[in-house]
């Protein structure tokens, strides 16, 4: 079965800076989709950004972006200039076929000013 | 509608009652998702369709749960004789295909008294 493990419970960043949060996942299949989803207080999951296994170029989204790396399992999110309104908890999640996809826990994100 | 719709908002019952969870997805997609998440926690799978046939239900819990999706768009998620354990928030997502990125609704807040 995947796992998907997310190391940090909280973060925190001052806004205009740049944070990384973390993520690591177990599989033994070769084919499969990661995710980063932000869940602000209001519940509502946004999707933020989307990696493709088989492609070897980072994600990025405006001022998101992932480092990719395959053979460590790794996929963690940098947010370049936060914005208080990044506040939120982030997950980290897993999809290969059929088509169900497997959360983190969540980390934490507070965007100081 | 624009996205993935969940009625209601909140649903407050006792314990060992019958409850009804509705989910529109946004139209055109062909899957529909269900997930729950206890608190603190990152979502996980109950059940999801491929049009009007549940391709997958193993992530439901037990057989007090059932979700339909009659005419291949709008679902009802059903628990029966609540529990408290049962308290959580029931997430539905959407997607065009099996495959293609989920997009979420706003939740259904369950508490069971």
């Amino acid at each position: 079965a995947q796992t998907v493990t997310q190391s940090q419970p909280e973060m925190s960043v001052q806004e205009a800076e740049t944070v990384t949060l973390s993520c690591t996942y177990d599989t033994s299949e070769s084919n499969y989709y990661l995710f980063w989803y932000k869940q602000p207080p209001s519940r509502q999951m946004i999707l933020v950004i989307r990696q493709e296994a088989y492609k070897q170029q980072n994600a990025t989204e405006n001022r998101f972006s992932v480092n990719f790396q395959k053979a460590a399992k790794s996929f963690s999110l940098k947010i370049s200039d936060s914005q208080l309104g990044d506040t939120a908890m982030y997950f980290c999640a897993f999809m290969s076929t059929p088509s169900k996809l497997v959360f983190g826990a969540g980390t934490i994100l507070r965007v100081k000013s | 509608g624009a996205g993935v719709s969940q009625t209601p908002s909140n649903k407050v019952t006792e314990k060992g009652k019958y409850v009804e969870l509705r989910c529109d997805p946004i139209s055109g997609h062909t899957a529909l998702y269900w997930y729950r998440q206890s608190l603190g926690q990152g979502p996980e799978f109950l059940i999801y369709f491929q049009g009007t046939g549940a391709a997958d239900d193993s992530g439901l819990p037990n057989d007090r749960f059932f979700a339909v999706r009659p005419e291949g768009s709008v679902s009802t998620l059903k628990i029966q004789r609540t529990e408290r354990g049962d308290s959580a928030v029931y997430l539905c997502a959407s997607s065009r295909s099996l495959g293609d990125t989920q997009y979420f609704g706003p939740g259904t807040r369950l508490t069971v008294l």
